[in-house]
């Protein structure tokens, strides 16, 4: 049972440019959760999807950031016109519910650096 | 929001030496787990725990929920033992459903 997969590990990306992130949850997870982990600081939450649906989007910066969880394929953080604010390193978790006795696992990040 | 507290901040040890590592919460959880983050930045999980102990080889941890707090024991220490330890927790309000809070990590170093 693959773990959560997240690709690329590490993006570049020039100031004004669009960054795609992909997460693919372990297999039977129908919840994926975005964390974002700045410099020197701890992870902060982002996003809670679950497929085709938006749960809660309370972390995501307002403008220029999105996310999608499609019914098929992975889920995508879409961050455009980035800037070097942005650069960080952004996990993707995922649970097979939410709510009592869930664990999360987390993949191995995907680290962005905007130049 | 629930706040998460974590101490002590850094800590450096001598390779074999044990270690106490705190987690406070402020209100009631649905789940706690501790993560080691490695010098590779990546997320391992270490407990998922929101009430009572478990053990993992030299690793145990305890969540005692009514007093809102768990620790997280690491004996014999070893140099791989070195990196960043999160707790992390969901809280048990509507508004927490399905997210974790951080907190903001103990710095731990173990030298041979």
């Amino acid at each position: 049972n693959a773990g959560v997969m997240q690709n690329p590990r590490h993006l570049v990306r020039r100031r004004g440019q669009e960054a795609r992130l992909r997460c693919s949850p372990m297999k039977g997870h129908s919840h994926v959760y975005w964390y974002r982990q700045l410099p020197e600081e701890g992870l902060k939450f982002m996003v809670y999807l679950q497929k085709e649906n938006i749960i809660d989007e309370s972390g995501m910066p307002k403008e220029r950031f999105s996310a999608e969880f499609p019914k098929e394929g992975p889920s995508i953080l879409r961050i455009q016109q980035v800037v070097r604010g942005d650069s960080a390193a952004y996990f993707c978790a995922s649970s097979p519910r939410a709510g009592q006795r869930t664990e999360a696992f987390f993949g191995q990040g995907t680290r962005l650096t905007v130049v | 929001g629930i706040q998460v507290e974590q101490s002590p901040p850094d800590l450096i040890l001598q390779e074999g030496a044990n270690s106490t590592l705190r987690c406070n919460f402020s209100d009631s959880v649905n789940n706690l787990q501790w993560f080691h983050q490695n010098p590779w930045g990546q997320l391992i999980n270490l407990f998922y725990i929101p009430s009572g102990t478990k053990q993992n080889g030299r690793l145990s941890a305890t969540t005692v929920a009514t007093e809102r707090y768990s620790l997280l024991y690491i004996s014999s220490s070893q140099t791989t033992d070195s990196g960043v330890y999160f707790c992390a927790v969901e809280g048990a309000g509507g508004t927490s459903y399905g997210k974790l809070t951080f907190g903001q990590g103990t710095i731990l170093t173990v030298h041979p």
